[in-house]
């Protein structure tokens, strides 16, 4: 079954620093690996996925996230934090490795951005 | 393209009452997602459609809780005698066919008292 551990619940960054948010995933099937965002009291917003294509995904606002098999890891980064990139972020697999298409969630991470 | 959109945004009900949500997808989206999301977790996945047919229905939390897609268009979540538990955000989202990304819609937040 396919399962997701985001590691540190609550990350803080000063403004400009690198962002790392990490996310390990557990799958019997090659995964379909996603990182969305939340805002407070919105719906997700997805900013990147992988579906066996490159390894190294980019998506939007300037993030980044790295496919390791080898560490089962998906981890998601950016170079420089910006204020707006506070919010709570995401990993997301695909269940059934996409065949049915539900996502497995994990409890997500906080970012918080000092200036 | 309006994106996903859900109705009621706040929902604020008695313990016992019925409430349901309404979720309008993205409007070439075949497959249709339900998940509820609880403070501080991940979101959790109910149910879902592809056109009107319900394909997955074995998650959704108790016999209370029902789903329909009727003309595979819009969808509802009905939730029967409420109870204090099932407060959450509810959330939609849909995709193409290949089931790959999904698109959420902003939630509809349902505070039971």
């Amino acid at each position: 079954a396919q399962s997701v551990t985001q590691l540190g619940s609550h990350v803080s960054v000063s403004e400009g620093a690198l962002v790392l948010l990490r996310c390990n995933y557990s799958s019997s099937v090659p995964p379909y690996l996603f990182w969305y965002v939340q805002y407070p009291n919105q719906g997700l917003q997805l900013l990147l996925k992988y579906t066996s294509a490159a390894t190294l995904v980019k998506g939007i606002n300037g993030f980044e996230a790295e496919f390791k098999k080898s560490e089962t890891s998906f981890h998601l980064t950016k170079p420089s934090a910006h204020m707006s990139d506070a919010a709570e972020y995401f990993c997301a697999v695909s269940e059934s490795g996409g065949s049915q298409g539900n996502l497995i969630f994990g409890k997500g991470t906080k970012l918080s951005v000092k200036p | 393209d309006t994106g996903v959109s859900q109705d009621p945004r706040h929902k604020i009900t008695k313990r016992g009452q019925n409430v349901t949500f309404r979720c309008d997808p993205i409007s070439e989206h075949n497959r249709l997602y339900w998940y509820r999301q609880t403070l501080g977790q991940g979101p959790e996945f109910l149910t879902y459609f592809q056109n009107e047919a319900q394909l997955e229905k074995s998650r959704l939390l108790s016999d209370r809780f029902s789903a329909e897609r009727p003309k595979g268009s819009f969808s509802t979540l009905e939730i029967q005698r409420t109870e204090q538990g099932d407060s959450a955000m509810y959330l939609c989202a849909s995709s193409g066919l290949a089931g790959r990304e999904q698109y959420f819609g902003p939630g509809t937040r349902l505070t039971v008292t």
